[in-house]
């Protein structure tokens, strides 16, 4: 069964420092979606991409977050610099998108970021 | 404004009992679609089930079953004689038609099934 896969698992970096994760969706799925979720508390939108293009990036801290998906294929979300607040599990996300809204949206294991 | 409300932060329960998860939306949309997910300790969520906001059908999986009452705004999740595997963070979500597909989570309920 095709599955969203994440890298890495688990990233310990120390503040001020720069870090990256990697996403690579469900093949043939144009939608994808970068969740943050803090210890005890649901997952929230980061940021959106309809195959390439950025369709929702209202919450993403763009300040110090960038993400991007270069080929509408995997994507890559990056931090700099990293505050002991970013500490959270960073949650990729894709689906169809056949259009609506209701489509199931298929997850990753997730990257667990501890900043010191 | 859009909101998912998950009262209840932990639930025990012992193996063979029965037990419900609360999810209390808020919505000024007509059309929107509610989703239950599951996240184990292996951390990736798990899709369980979704309704759309016309279907007030309740629905039954095995001894998973959720009932949907537009009236109350609610989308209760029951678990029929729980099980140790049933062990998990559950997130009630809600998704409003036509805004990108974006999941509202609820803060979710930590299920703890003991033998």
């Amino acid at each position: 069964e095709a599955e969203v896969a994440q890298s890495p698992r688990y990233k310990i970096t120390e503040k001020s420092q720069a870090v990256a994760f990697w996403c690579d969706p469900i093949s043939g799925h144009a939608t994808l979606y970068w969740y943050r979720q803090i210890l005890g508390q649901g997952p929230e939108l980061l940021v959106q991409f309809q195959d390439e293009s950025v369709v929702d990036d209202s919450q993403l801290p763009k300040d110090r977050f960038s993400a991007e998906r270069l080929k509408g294929v995997d994507s890559t979300l990056k931090i700099q610099p990293a505050e002991l607040g970013d500490s959270a599990m960073y949650l990729c996300a894709s689906s169809l998108n056949v259009g609506g809204g209701k489509d199931e949206q298929y997850f990753g294991p997730g990257t667990r970021l501890t900043v010191t | 404004a859009q909101k998912v409300t998950q009262a209840q932060t932990e639930i025990s329960v012992v193996e063979k009992e029965d037990v419900t998860l609360d999810c209390v939306y808020e919505t000024r949309d007509t059309t929107y679609y509610l989703f239950w997910y599951k996240q184990p300790p292996s951390g990736e969520l798990v899709f369980l089930i979704r309704r759309n906001s016309f279907d007030e059908q309740n629905e039954i999986s095995g001894r998973y079953s959720w009932n949907f009452q537009k009236s109350t705004s609610s989308f209760n999740f029951t678990i029929t004689a729980s099980q140790v595997v049933d062990s998990a963070v559950y997130f009630c979500a809600l998704s409003i038609y036509n805004q990108g597909g974006k999941l509202i989570f609820g803060q979710g309920t930590e299920l703890s099934v003991k033998p």
